[in-house]
């Protein structure tokens, strides 16, 4: 079955621009998380979506939201972009909430901020 | 504070050569604990996970880890290394609790060079 889709796979946007990002989930997954990587933070957890409820948040600022459709894609949205915002956005889903079970990873979103 | 904590940050080895990747972890209690693979361009692929049980975990592409509590550590370990291997490893916990409000902490990763 297909695998974790994000899209746009890459993007450049300028200071103070907002971005919206898309995931969808493994078919039959209801559990959506995102994560930003940078080469001096590494991953960092975001926030979990499931049955179109946010249950996890990472300590990110209110300029990063996100939310779930009814058929548990995703969608996560950074506003006033910071040149600090350039990272690897990635996705993940998984049938269950609250990582007990395997996380399955997208390619990411590869977001520069000029 | 939870931590997960990878002291190396690149290792090198030789094809054909043994690897062990190292991985320690802060939890109150024994955590569930993960190995993730990412290769250049990619998404994370799971390698293996610890949950209970036996200490000595096997995962795909012939990876095993062992589960020491007695040192917080969860190493990663291959016999003999593979060019294909190439890539950045992270290791990961979360609370081994019930519910849904655990999240899953990774730490910085150490990136494998496979030398010819």
């Amino acid at each position: 079955k297909a695998g974790v889709t994000q899209t746009p796979r890459y993007l450049i946007k300028t200071r103070g621009q907002q971005v919206t990002l898309s995931c969808s989930p493994i078919s039959g997954h209801r559990s959506v998380s995102w994560y930003q990587q940078t080469p001096g933070q590494g991953l960092q957890f975001l926030f979990e979506y499931f049955s179109e409820t946010q249950r996890n948040k990472g300590n990110f600022p209110g300029r990063f939201s996100g939310r779930q459709f009814s058929n548990s894609r995703s969608e996560m949205n950074v506003s006033t972009l910071e040149l600090g915002d350039s990272a690897l956005y990635l996705c993940a889903s998984s049938f269950a909430t609250g990582f007990a079970g395997e996380l399955f990873f997208g390619e990411g979103s590869r977001l520069t901020v000029l | 504070a939870q931590s997960v904590t990878q002291p190396d940050i690149h290792i090198t080895v030789s094809e054909g050569a043994s690897l062990e990747l190292r991985c320690n972890y802060s939890y109150g209690a024994t955590p569930y604990l993960f190995w993730y693979v990412q290769s250049p361009g990619q998404g994370l692929q799971l390698l293996l996970k610890y949950f209970s049980g036996d200490t000595l975990v096997q995962g795909i592409k012939g990876f095993e880890a062992e589960f020491k509590r007695s040192q917080s550590s969860f190493n990663l370990r291959k016999p003999s290394v593979h060019w294909s291997d190439a890539a950045e490893y992270f290791c990961a916990g979360r609370e081994n609790r019930g519910g849904s409000n655990y999240k899953l902490t990774f730490g910085k990763g150490t990136l494998l060079t496979v030398n010819p």
